[in-house]
């Protein structure tokens, strides 16, 4: 079983629409989860930090589920510019040693 | 607006050739990863280093690739020799731990 998985997708949604992406981790020490986002051709960039009382940022809301082992993503009111791959990240402890483990990403097309 | 460099943006090399990747982190930051991204594996964390030491390498093949930081404004990857498989973009990426890594515009290299 792969440590970060999420559903590759695409998700195509029209604009305004609401959509939900999900992403399961296998280490249950993990401790710390990002959502990165990533454009064509382009790096990876934060989106937001995911905290275990879960948090939004505007249109962007994201959630964890220790129990479950999963975090979430929400975006609200798409946009054509939210279109992209959504990178789900964790880290397994906040040790002085940890780094990161990237999910292969879920592919968002936002369509007019 | 600090900003992490790679050099070169795109390279294209034959089989048996050497390849050297660099990369400039932020000034500051105290971590620097390595990262190879294929369309089939997604985002691979090849080496990293704390400090200018190397932490871990294990996702980097020893017989081939060697990664190193002979000072804190310069991370070096490289490839020798190198073969089709390589084929990928090479990311860099600085950071803290556990913390937000901020990711270089990466090197599309092409091994024919």
């Amino acid at each position: 079983r792969k440590e970060v998985e999420q559903d590759p997708g695409p998700f195509n949604v029209p604009e305004g629409a609401t959509v939900a992406f999900n992403c399961t981790y296998s280490n249950s020490a993990s401790q710390s989860f990002f959502w990165y986002r990533q454009d064509c051709r382009k790096e990876p960039k934060l989106l937001m930090s995911v905290y275990s009382s879960g948090n939004e940022d505007g249109r962007f809301t994201a959630q964890l589920n220790r129990a479950s082992q999963y975090i979430s993503l929400l975006i609200r009111d798409s946009k054509l510019s939210d279109s992209a791959t959504y990178l789900c990240v964790v880290t397994p402890n906040t040790g002085t040693a940890s780094k990161l483990t990237f999910g292969t990403g879920t592919r968002l097309q936002v369509t007019l | 607006d600090a900003r992490v460099t790679q050099t070169p943006r795109d390279k294209v090399t034959e089989m048996g050739q050497e390849v050297t990747m660099r990369c400039q982190p932020i000034l500051g930051h105290n971590t620097v990863f390595w990262y190879r991204q294929t369309m089939m594996q997604g985002l691979e964390l090849l080496a990293y280093f704390r400090n200018r030491a190397p932490l871990d390498d294990s996702g980097m093949p020893k017989d081939r690739f060697s990664a190193e930081m002979p000072d804190a404004t310069l991370a070096t990857l490289k490839i020798q020799p190198s073969e089709p498989r390589d084929s990928a973009v090479y990311f860099c990426a600085s950071g803290f731990p556990s913390r937000e890594q901020f990711f270089g515009p990466g090197t599309r290299l092409t091994v024919l």
